[in-house]
């Protein structure tokens, strides 16, 4: 039982650059987030799910785009990198909305 | 807006003796408070829940109080150990508040042996 895995865990970008991160949970949870963690800033939710193919905007969600067209698969997506980026992201899942929330191992990303 | 205070400061204490931290919030009534332990490079683990209507829940050496009227959440490590030692977040279910769960900055113990 692997519980949420993040995919990659490590990530440099350039500037304007395009990537995804991948969340997976096998313990078949209906919700799901992406928080972002920065020094001094704490955790701060960027989109969540409510369910296959809902999503919905969290407290910083420019810049950022999400997908769940699986149920156990939560997308995020940074259509052109900045550097205010930077930040340790973070995918949560959760049997009932906003409780006992499973967090994945982080993705560190840097944006130059 | 609602905003969630801990203490940013690091709580350093003796191994043996009862840790507690203090969550603080503003502005709204959450439905459930939540407390979360962090270690180093890894993600949040879920540790205690507690509901609006409960005024303390426990768990081991763990103890929440939830109080509605101060608007505070107390988070008790008994008979506290080096293993302890981590970052202690809580969070506050906000559903008059677009649904979010928000996290607080979280507060660094350390217990020394």
């Amino acid at each position: 039982n692997a519980g949420v895995t993040q995919t990659p865990k490590f990530r440099v970008l350039k500037t304007g650059q395009s990537m995804t991160l991948l969340c997976a949970q096998d313990m078949n949870h209906e919700y799901m987030y992406w928080y972002r963690q920065d020094p001094g800033m704490g955790l701060r939710l960027i989109h969540y799910s409510v369910g296959e193919g809902t999503t919905a905007k969290g407290e910083v969600p420019d810049g950022y785009n999400v997908s769940r067209l699986k149920k156990q698969n939560f997308l995020l997506g940074l259509e052109s990198a900045a550097p205010s980026q930077t930040s340790v992201y973070f995918c949560a899942s959760s049997w009932v909305l906003n409780t006992e929330a499973f967090f994945g191992q982080g993705t560190r990303l840097t944006v130059v | 807006s609602q905003k969630i205070e801990q203490n940013s400061e690091a709580l350093n204490i003796q191994e043996g003796k009862t840790a507690t931290l203090t969550c603080n919030y503003t502005n709204y009534s959450p439905a459930y408070l939540q407390w979360y332990r962090q270690d180093p490079g890894r993600g949040p683990v879920f540790l205690l829940l507690i509901r609006e209507n409960e005024k303390e829940k426990r768990k081991e050496r763990l103890k929440v109080t939830f109080d509605t009227t101060l608007k505070q959440s107390l988070f008790h490590i008994t008979a506290s150990q080096p293993a302890d030692s981590a970052t202690y977040l809580c969070a506050l279910d906000l559903r008059n508040a677009g649904n979010m769960l928000t996290f607080g900055g979280g507060t660094r113990l350390m217990v020394k042996p």
